[in-house]
């Protein structure tokens, strides 16, 4: 089946301190994946999609300077917190949709869990 | 308005008892339809997509009402191993990205 892994799968960093978050999909190619994040106790929430040779689409309310994306291959795509701060510690998810299938599933990696400190 | 609304429970039930969960979307153009399961600390699974001529997969069943923009799943003779977070998830047109509902918690109890 389709896997999408992450790391690292947790991080603690000192707040104004850069993390860097990869999400490769391990047996399939993605031209799209997607950043969510998950705040304790609420949904997930899309932080923006992320695309293959170009540039990363964001979501209203979610600062382009300070989430780096970059989707350098098909199988391959990262995400940078610039100068963390504590309020950015949360749980972040990627996900992935297949290519080659006609379906719209997504998979989803296993989660990085940030805390800032 | 939220884009997709559930209630956030918690459900508390026990084993055996069967228990159903509702949704709403607000988006009339929403084009798919699923339910995924989130356990504490972990990434979400699918469950099941959700079509409107309402899908059953053992002890699941999901329906799809377009016209009052309403999904549900109910799950019968529940099992421990079914308390998680059920999120209710939509993707609308031109959209490959997902839109979660915040989720409704359920406990199953011995």
């Amino acid at each position: 089946g389709a896997v999408v892994s992450q790391h690292p799968s947790w991080v603690i960093c000192k707040s104004g301190t850069s993390v860097k978050i990869e999400c490769r999909s391990l047996d399939f190619q993605a031209t799209t994946m997607f950043w969510y994040r998950q705040f304790p106790k609420q949904s997930l929430m899309l932080m923006a999609t992320s695309n293959e040779g170009s540039k990363a689409t964001y979501e209203q309310g979610v600062e382009k300077d300070k989430f780096l994306i970059n989707h350098a291959s098909l199988t391959l795509s990262t995400l940078t917190v610039t100068s963390a701060h504590p309020e950015d510690s949360s749980f972040y998810i990627c996900s992935a949709r297949d290519l080659d299938t006609l379906s719209y599933e997504q998979y989803f990696g296993p989660g990085t869990r940030l805390t800032v400190t | 308005r939220k884009e997709v609304e559930q209630d956030p429970g918690p459900f508390n039930v026990p084993e055996g008892a069967t228990v159903a969960f509702n949704c709403t979307y607000s988006n009339s153009a929403s084009q798919s339809f699923f339910w995924y399961r989130q356990d504490c600390r972990k990434e979400p699974k699918l469950l099941m997509s959700v079509y409107s001529s309402g899908n059953e997969d053992g002890r699941f069943t999901a329906q799809l009402n377009r016209a009052s923009q309403y999904i549900s799943l109910l799950i019968r003779d529940s099992k421990l191993s079914d308390s998680a977070t059920y999120l209710c998830v939509v993707r609308g047109t031109g959209r490959r990205a997902l839109t979660f509902g915040s989720g409704t918690r359920l406990q199953v109890q011995p």
